[in-house]
Order: C-alpha cells, then sequence, then structure tokens
C-alpha cells in the first residue's frame, strides 16, 4: 500500500525566497508521485510528476521535485516565491495496491498551506 | 480549451433533501472521479468510472452514489445528504486508468447542508 506524509501544514515565505514543501511517501512498490496545488475556491491543478524517469522532476511556474528513494522523499522547490504562488499544496501517491497494479487512484497528503508575504 | 466543468459551483441543501451535482468534460477521457474534500483535508476518492464500468471505494457510504450517462458527463448524487457532507465535491477525468496518467479536476462544487 501507498501513503504519503506532507510535514507543515502551514509554510510562510517572503517574496523572493526559496520555497521549499516537503513529502515523503510510503510504498511497497515503485511509487508515482504528484504534486498538484489548489488555489482558493478551484480545483487541483498538476505542477508535476515523478513516474520513474529522471528523479529530477521541472513542472510548471518554476516549481520542481527531487525523488529521493533513500530519504523515501519528493519535496517541491522554487528558488524565488511569488505573490501569485500562494495557494495550498498537495503530494499525492498513485495506488498501486501491494503488487504494483495500475489502478489509477491518487492517494493525497492533507496539503500545505503556503503564505507569501510582500 | 479543454476542461472539466463542474455545475453548480456553490450548491445550498437542506438535511435530508437528495442533491445532484453534475461533472462534464471535453477532453474524451474514459475515466471520471468523484473526490471528496472537506474544509482543512486531503481529497478522498468517493468512487471513479472507466468507461461504463462503476468502481466504488470501499468506504464510500451508499448515501452516495454516481451516474455516467455518456463520456461527457457524470453526476454525483446524495439521496440524504447530512450535516456532514458538507464539503467540495471534486470531479476529475484521466485518459486511462494508468498509474501514471494525469488527473485533470474542475473547479469543484461547494456543498452547504443546511
Amino acid at each position: 500500500a501507498q501513503s504519503v506524509t506532507q510535514l507543515g501544514s502551514h509554510v510562510s515565505v517572503s517574496e523572493g525566497a526559496l520555497v521549499l514543501l516537503r513529502c515523503n511517501y510510503s510504498s511497497s512498490v515503485p511509487p508515482y508521485l504528484f504534486w498538484y496545488v489548489q488555489y482558493p475556491n478551484q480545483g487541483l491543478q498538476l505542477l508535476l510528476k515523478y513516474t520513474s524517469a529522471a528523479t529530477l522532476v521541472k513542472g510548471i511556474n518554476g516549481f520542481e521535485a527531487e525523488f529521493k528513494k533513500s530519504e523515501t522523499s519528493f519535496h517541491l522547490t522554487k528558488p524565488s516565491a511569488h505573490m501569485s504562488d500562494a495557494a495550498e499544496y498537495f503530494c499525492a501517491v498513485s495506488d498501486r495496491g501491494n503488487y504494483g497494479g495500475s489502478q489509477g487512484n491518487l492517494i493525497f497528503g492533507k496539503g500545505t498551506k503556503l503564505s507569501v508575504k510582500p | 480549451d479543454a476542461m472539466v466543468i463542474q455545475n453548480p459551483r456553490y450548491q445550498v441543501t437542506q438535511f435530508g433533501k437528495p442533491v445532484t451535482l453534475s461533472c462534464s468534460q471535453t477532453l474524451n477521457h474514459n475515466v471520471m472521479y468523484w473526490y471528496q474534500q472537506k474544509s482543512s483535508q486531503a481529497p478522498k476518492l468517493l468512487f471513479h468510472y472507466y468507461d461504463k464500468d462503476f468502481n466504488n471505494e470501499a468506504d464510500t457510504p451508499d448515501n452516495f452514489q454516481s451516474r455516467r450517462p455518456n463520456t461527457s458527463f457524470c453526476f454525483l448524487d446524495i439521496r440524504s445528504p447530512g450535516l456532514g457532507d458538507a464539503a467540495m465535491y471534486l470531479c476529475a477525468t484521466s485518459r486511462d486508468r494508468s498509474s501514471t496518467d494525469t488527473q485533470y479536476f474542475g473547479p469543484g462544487t461547494r456543498l452547504t447542508v443546511l
């Protein structure tokens, strides 16, 4: 079975500062990992995904994430925060059961709200 | 633009009064999902359709039903809404049910139960 844990329900950074949002996963099979962003009163939008190709994944809006198997992590980073990055960010893992099946369901972390101070 | 549309964006219903939420997609995707997202919580999958094949999550209450009359539309029916069903309901689609497929989300319907 798969699960993800997001450390920190709220993160606050200053505009122009580094953004680091943490996600750790647990999986008995090679995981497929996703980061989604949700702006207030809107649906989720895919930022990037890891599907076992390159371990450093680049996404939209200047975000990237690095898959580190040794640390079971998939942290999301952006070198310089912008006011428009203020939103809630969800890490998710694809539900592949215990045998690496392909079911397509997503298991989400509890989310991290990012605030950006001027 | 191809997209996932949800109507209405905001729905108010009374305790016990049936309500239907609508989702449509122009992506021609095979899979349509319904998630429930309560305040400050992660989205939780209720069920999904793979084409006409309905797949219910084990812990989804019987109070929640779904219909998919054609590829483009999918409905969420809540037969007797309780106060605990107040939430954002998110519809999503994916091309296939592969673990690597991206899910595309609609803007959600926020349900209030009075």
